[in-house]
């Protein structure tokens, strides 16, 4: 079975800093894709950055970066120049490739962006 | 304790019947929001409610989609009358309180043929 894990469930960073939210999962899976959701107060899931297992070069989107270290099965997002707006919880989520329902969140990281 | 439980994990229905999903949430939980997943897209808010009551459904279709939450039982999300466009993948996520860590379910994949 898989299983995401987010060990952090509550971060802070000022204001046009960078801050860095951890995640790891667990799988015997060989070919999967893994997510970033962010989640503001409306609880619209917006889907942050989506990262496909066999490609090695880190997935980037404006920004947000993903460390994505197979070996270790590890998922981290980084977010640069941290705006006010980023203001939100974060989840985590593993999806098999062949099966578009199976998709795992972590517990999630409510990141608060200080002025 | 046994996290959200959705099921059917898998469903399929021909246009024009009804699809109906539930969701457990975690023990404890009051509050339960649902959503879609399109393919190729994120998850939308449809609804989000608590215990016999409809908080907030400004992401779920007029027409056609219904939810509850009783006081006993799982929630269910009521689809009449399906669409080939109804076909996705519908999650449900539990948390004790409005502010709380929301857990999500393993999803109902709906497929309209």
């Amino acid at each position: 079975a898989q299983t995401v894990t987010q060990s952090q469930p509550e971060m802070s960073v000022q204001e046009a800093e960078t801050v860095t939210l951890s995640c790891t999962y667990d799988t015997s899976e060989s070919n999967y894709y893994l997510f970033w959701y962010k989640q503001p107060p409306s609880r619209q899931m917006i889907l942050v950055i989506r990262q496909e297992a066999y490609k090695q070069q880190n997935a980037t989107e404006n920004r947000f970066s993903v460390n994505f270290q197979k070996a270790a099965k590890s998922f981290s997002l980084k977010i640069s120049d941290s705006q006010l707006g980023d203001t939100a919880m974060y989840f985590c989520a593993f999806m098999k490739h062949e099966d578009n329902n199976d998709m795992r969140f972590g517990a999630g990281t409510r990141l608060t962006v200080k002025p | 304790n046994a996290g959200v439980m959705q099921n059917p994990r898998h469903l399929v229905r021909r246009r024009g019947q009804e699809a109906r999903l539930r969701c457990s949430p975690m023990k404890g939980h009051s509050h339960v929001y649902w959503y879609r997943q399109l393919p190729e897209e994120g998850l939308k808010f449809m609804v989000y409610l608590q215990k016999e009551n409809i908080i907030d459904e400004s992401g779920m279709p007029k027409e056609r989609f219904s939810a509850e939450f009783p006081k006993e039982g799982p929630s269910i999300l009521r689809i009449q009358q399906v669409v080939r466009g109804d076909s996705a993948a519908y999650f449900c996520a539990s948390s004790r309180n409005p502010t709380g860590e929301a857990f999500f379910g393993q999803g109902t994949r709906l497929t309209v043929v």
